[in-house]
């Protein structure tokens, strides 16, 4: 079936630090793609999506884009502060038997950033 | 501002114990969704329903149950609590996840004692 591997954390940086958080994906379709974020002691928020091969989505800094060719979502900021510290999850769209969608989600990476 | 309610943040029950987890949307949509959180093991679906009193099974509906009698509530019921049931909980509510995603609770962190 469809899956989502993402790297290991934590991801531990220094503020203005250059973020990487990898993800690929595994899918027998054309599935959208997502990334989430749950700060502490909260639920999870979407933070950008793709729906296309080459789409990049973007959203407070942070990007992704689609690359159908390597199957990867990499999640990428270019200088991170200390309140981007929160568990990030990648996330693709599936289709149910039914013909209804899903999201099959990633372990999620833990990203501690420092003073 | 649309959200998703889930009624409790932090519950205890007991190992045998009839556990309600309920959860409410006010965006009329009419996906919604249970997912259990664990640690290194993301989010897997217990449940989900795409329409009221209709309801279909996720990767891990063992020990659970739901009801959805109205279109902006959605019940997870634990017939009989279990210690390996103790997890965080989140309820999600969708129109479609192809333009615009899920928007999810805030969780419930279930412990069973």
């Amino acid at each position: 079936g469809d899956s989502v591997t993402q790297m290991e954390g934590p991801v531990t940086l220094s503020e203005e630090a250059f973020l990487t958080i990898n993800c690929t994906y595994t899918a027998t379709g054309y599935p959208s793609l997502f990334w989430y974020v749950q700060y502490p002691g909260e639920g999870l928020q979407l933070l950008l999506k793709a729906t296309k091969a080459d789409d990049k989505g973007s959203n407070k800094g942070f990007e992704a884009t689609y690359r159908k060719e390597t199957t990867s979502f990499h999640l990428e900021k270019g200088s991170v502060q200390v309140s981007d510290s929160a568990v990030y999850f990648c996330a693709l769209s599936d289709m149910f038997s039914g013909g209804y969608n899903k999201l099959i989600f990633g372990a999620g990476t833990r990203l501690a950033v420092h003073p | 501002d649309v959200k998703v309610t889930q009624s409790s943040r932090y519950l205890v029950k007991r190992t045998g114990e009839k556990v309600f987890l309920e959860c409410v949307q006010d965006m009329d949509h009419e996906n919604m969704f249970w997912y259990r959180q664990d640690p290194g093991l993301g989010l897997r679906l217990i449940y989900f329903s795409y329409d009221v009193k209709m309801k279909e099974k996720g990767d891990i509906p063992e020990g659970y149950s739901v009801s959805r009698e109205k279109k902006e509530r959605f019940s997870l019921i634990l017939e009989s609590a279990s210690t390996n049931q103790t997890s965080m909980y989140l309820c999600a509510s969708s129109a479609t996840t192809e333009t615009y995603g899920y928007t999810f609770g805030s969780g419930t962190r279930l412990t069973v004692v």
